[in-house]
C-alpha cells in the first residue's frame, strides 16, 4: 500500500478552470503539508495541517484553498487558475512526536495553457 | 531558519563512497540538520538528521563538524540508484513541514 497517495498524478487544464488534487495518507500521521515545486525544481510549503488545523499557511494566493476532511486526508483545491500554477504538487504527511521525517507523495503534475 | 549552502553538482563512481557536503554556518542551537534526496520524478525522500553526534542509519551516515557550521553526508557505497538531488536542511524539532528545501546537489553516479 502507498503511504502517501495523491491524485490525480498527471492534469492538464486551461486557465481560469477550477481544479482539485487529493491527498490521503495511511501513515496514521497527524500532520499534512502541500509542498510546490515549481519549474525551477525549487521546493515551497504552502500549508500545513495539524490534526485537520491548518498550522501553516506561507504566502499562498487565496485562489488556493486546502481542505482537510480527517486527519487522513488533505486536498487542495485551485480557483481560477493562471500559467503561473503549472508546477509538480507535493503532499507529505509526518507525526508531530517525530524528528521532522515528512513522508512525500509521488507527486501531482499540474500543467495550465 | 538557518539557510544552507551546497554545491549545485557531484559525481561519484559507483561503488566509491559519495561524501555531500553542507555549510550552515547560521545554524542555531537547537537546530537539526537534515538531508532528504529526490530520484527524478519522485517525491522527496528522508535520508538522515542529527543535531550533534555523528549518526548512522541504512541509508548513508552524518557527520557533522564540532562547531555545528557544516555536515557531511557519506553515501558508503553509492550505486547508480543513488543518483538524485540531495537537500540539506536545517530546521527546528517538531517543526514539522517549515522545512526550507534549498537547491540541493545533483549527485550523479557513473558505472
Amino acid at each position: 500500500d502507498t503511504a502517501v497517495s495523491q491524485t490525480p498524478k498527471y492534469l492538464v487544464t486551461q486557465m481560469g478552470n477550477d481544479k482539485s488534487i487529493k491527498c490521503e495518507q495511511n501513515l496514521g500521521h497527524d500532520t499534512m503539508y502541500w509542498y510546490k515545486q515549481d519549474s525551477k525544481k525549487f521546493l515551497k510549503i504552502m500549508f500545513s495541517y495539524n490534526n485537520k488545523e491548518l498550522i501553516i499557511n506561507e504566502t499562498v494566493p487565496n485562489r488556493f484553498s486546502p481542505k482537510s476532511p480527517d486527519k487522513a486526508h488533505l486536498n487542495l483545491h485551485i480557483n481560477s487558475l493562471e500559467l503561473g500554477d503549472s508546477a509538480v504538487y507535493f503532499c507529505a504527511s509526518s507525526q508531530e512526536s517525530s524528528h521532522g521525517e515528512l513522508f512525500f507523495g509521488e507527486g501531482s503534475r499540474l500543467t495550465v495553457l | 531558519d538557518a539557510k544552507t549552502t551546497q554545491p549545485p553538482s557531484m559525481d561519484c563512481a559507483e561503488g566509491r563512497a559519495a561524501n555531500l557536503p553542507c555549510n550552515h554556518s547560521t545554524i542555531s542551537g537547537n537546530e537539526y540538520v537534515y538531508w532528504y534526496r529526490q530520484i527524478h520524478s519522485q517525491g522527496p525522500q528522508y535520508i538522515i538528521h542529527g543535531l550533534k553526534n555523528n549518526e548512522t542509519n541504512e541509508m548513508a551516515s552524518l557527520i557533522i563538524t564540532e562547531d555545528r557550521k557544516s555536515s557531511t553526508l557519506i553515501l558508503p557505497h553509492a550505486t547508480l540508484r543513488d543518483t538524485a538531488v540531495y537537500y540539506c536542511i536545517v530546521g527546528r524539532y517538531n517543526q514539522g513541514g517549515k522545512l526550507i528545501f534549498g537547491q540541493g546537489t545533483e549527485l550523479s553516479v557513473k558505472p
